[in-house]
């Protein structure tokens, strides 16, 4: 088991560019999560994918467009990147995301350390 | 939406003592609170999790207790040792999980 796994490691945009930070899981989870992790504020939540076919806004969606491709797949699309969005992207997944008893072990990937200029 | 606060966000301590890091949250239909260890340049893992039903858990060295009429809970973690120096995440989920700022915890040989 690969567990979840990010592409690619490093990138360097220009401000403007665009780009898709890809993202899979082997371990049959149905909720997958995309996080941006800054220094001193913790992991914040851009989108996620409670289930295959569905999507939604997470705490910081702006500037960010997602595609939950199967149940393996989640990508991340950056239209435009500007610089305010300089960080390391993390991709989790977990048997399910609701709340109370639904609520799970979340697994995250290696990262994506992303800078733009 | 949820807001989870979390205190100190440095924590230095003597090998061998204790550390304890706090947590507050703010949405009472919370009820799912899981700590993560994210050692440097590596990913967060989970280190414990507990549940609203349940007032403590403890695992070896580790320990985390909720109060739920207060909204807070802690990390506890005993006997300290070298491997322990990471940054440590708290979280809340009631329908979606939000992240503390992180406490980064170095222990001093």
């Amino acid at each position: 088991n690969a567990g979840v796994t990010q592409t690619p490691k490093f990138q360097v945009l220009k401000t403007g560019q665009s780009m898709t930070l890809q993202c899979a899981q082997d371990m049959n989870h149905n909720s997958m999560y995309w996080y941006r992790q800054d220094p001193g504020m913790g992991l914040r939540l851009i989108y996620y994918s409670a289930s295959e076919g569905t999507t939604d806004k997470g705490e910081v969606p702006n500037g960010y467009n997602v595609s939950r491709l199967n149940k393996r797949e989640f990508s991340l699309r950056l239209e435009s990147a500007a610089p305010s969005q300089t960080s390391v992207y993390f991709c989790a997944s977990s048997k399910s995301g609701g709340g109370g008893r639904l609520s799970y072990e979340q697994y995250f990937g290696p990262g994506t350390r992303l800078t733009v200029t | 939406g949820e807001n989870v606060e979390q205190h100190p966000s440095t924590l230095s301590v003597q090998e061998g003592d204790s550390a304890v890091i706090k947590c507050t949250y703010s949405d009472s239909a919370s009820n799912y609170f899981p700590w993560y260890k994210q050692e440097l340049g590596k990913r967060p893992q989970l280190i414990i999790d507990i549940r609203s039903n349940v007032g403590e858990k403890k695992d070896q060295r580790i320990a985390v207790t909720l109060n739920k009429t207060a909204k807070h809970f802690s990390l506890h973690i005993t006997e300290t040792q070298p491997e322990d120096s990471a940054v440590y995440f708290c979280a809340a989920s009631s329908d979606k999980l939000s992240f503390g700022a992180g406490t980064t915890v170095t222990v001093r040989a």
